[in-house]
């Protein structure tokens, strides 16, 4: 199947300091990728939908300017959590959707995750 | 409100029995279904899924069964084997993909 990577796999920083989290598909365009978070022994969340060129699309209940995505390029989105609190310490993922197959959910590959702890 | 519900956190059957796990929907609006395996620092991937037009879907070991009047579905893996020991993750599509809080499976050699 398709890779997608997650760059860092483990971060640990200060509160109020920001942290960028970046995901790509490695052999693959993505039009839409996705961010979820994942508190301990909860679901997935979804936090936003990005959409390659164009202005994110955040859930209800997320931060857009605390949660800044950027989607530049077909193989590239970035989550910045931006002033970060010890409360937004959690498993942040991403997914990508091959272009060819944007309503195929079957074809949403996830990357391995990103551990954030704000200290 | 948890509208795709996992109420088992862990399942642990015996290598070569049967593993049900099972999942709860309140979403009536949910027209696909999907069941992802998630291993240790990896993320999740795709198992199998159906549609909310059929009731059962097959795919070797893995079996996923529909019951849209109770909105509940099912993974059955048979046999079990200790490499499907993982956590295993109920999903459903609306306009995004909704997931329940997963189930460890630990299958015993």
């Amino acid at each position: 199947g398709a890779v997608v990577s997650q760059h860092p796999s483990r971060v640990i920083c200060k509160s109020g300091t920001s942290v960028k989290i970046e995901c790509r598909s490695l052999d693959f365009q993505a039009t839409t990728m996705f961010w979820y978070r994942q508190f301990p022994k909860q679901s997935l969340m979804l936090m936003a939908t990005s959409n390659e060129g164009s202005k994110a699309t955040y859930e209800q209940g997320v931060e857009k300017d605390k949660f800044l995505i950027n989607h530049a390029s077909l193989t590239l989105s970035t989550l910045t959590v931006t002033s970060a609190h010890p409360e937004d310490s959690s498993f942040y993922i991403c997914s990508a959707i091959i272009q060819s197959q944007a309503d195929s959910y079957n074809e949403q590959f996830f990357g391995p995750g990103t551990r954030l702890t704000v200290l | 409100d948890q509208q795709v519900k996992q109420n088992s956190p862990s399942l642990s059957v015996q290598e070569g029995r049967i593993s049900i796990l099972n999942c709860d929907y309140t979403n009536s609006m949910f027209d696909y279904f999907l069941w992802y395996k998630k291993y240790p620092a990896e993320g999740p991937t795709f198992l199998i899924s159906i549609s909310s037009i059929k009731d059962k879907n097959e795919d070797g070991r893995f079996t996923v069964f529909l019951n849209k009047s109770a909105k509940h579905l099912s993974l059955h893996i048979v046999p079990s084997q200790p490499g499907d020991s993982a956590v295993y993750f109920c999903a459903a599509k609306g306009y995004k993909l909704t997931f329940g809080k997963g189930t460890l499976l630990t299958v015993n050699p």
